[in-house]
């Protein structure tokens, strides 16, 4: 089974430039979740989808960061305009809906992560 | 004051050592809890649930205890493979499930 496809695996821009990151969920998982891990840090949420609707976005810095899943399968994570504090590995994962009967053995699917540097 | 907090680190165990890791949690309202390692530039994977009950799975024990919002993973004959970092997660189960990482203690197991 393939697991998360995320790219680019790293990006180097300069500050105030835009960034995109990509990510394919495994085949049937609902809920996306998108993740920001800065060096030392343990991941934090920053956006979670069931199918292609919005659950949680709390902390999703909205003037900067913008983040879709049209189709309920891809999803997109932008940065613009990029700042200093926004270098960090994004990482994308994907699960069943957690909770759900047949379910919900709070596992998390990770991809390997897209490596920003914000010069 | 952080939804999930773990014993800063990093440890250094020799290889036969056993190790415990803390993790408190804020959130009473937290239903479900984890432990995931991840290794060093690598993604987090799943090491295992913790049930209220304490659960082993060969050398790991995880426990739970409810009232003192505390979660513990212990680790016996530490191997230079464990060697890696072990994030505590709490999870909530409202609208598809959520998961809140805490900061990870990172484990060097020395020969």
């Amino acid at each position: 089974e393939a697991g998360v496809a995320q790219s680019p695996r790293y990006k180097i821009i300069e500050k105030r430039q835009s960034v995109a990151f990509w990510c394919n969920p495994i085949s049937g998982h609902a809920t996306l979740y998108w993740y920001q891990q800065i060096l030392g840090q343990g991941p934090k949420l920053l956006i979670q989808f069931q199918n292609n609707g919005v659950v949680d976005d709390s902390q999703l810095p909205k003037d900067r960061f913008s983040a879709e899943r049209l189709k309920g399968v891809d999803s997109t994570l932008k940065i613009q305009p990029a700042k200093l504090e926004d270098s960090a590995v994004y990482l994308c994962a994907s699960s069943y809906p957690l909770g759900a009967s047949g379910g919900a053995t709070g596992e998390l699917f990770f991809g390997e992560g897209s490596r920003l540097t914000v010069l | 004051r952080k939804e999930v907090e773990q014993d800063p680190g990093p440890f250094n165990v020799p290889e036969g050592a056993t190790v415990a890791f803390n993790c408190t949690y804020s959130n009473s309202a937290s239903q479900s809890f984890f432990w995931y390692r991840q290794d060093c530039r690598k993604e987090p994977k799943l090491l295992m649930s913790v049930y209220s009950s304490g659960n082993e799975d060969g050398r790991f024990t995880a426990q739970l205890n409810r009232a003192s919002q505390y979660i513990s993973l212990l680790i016996r004959d530490s191997k230079l493979s464990d060697s890696a970092t072990y994030l505590c997660v709490a999870a909530y189960y409202n609208q598809g499930g959520k998961l809140i990482f805490g900061q990870g203690t990172e484990l060097s197991v020395k020969p």
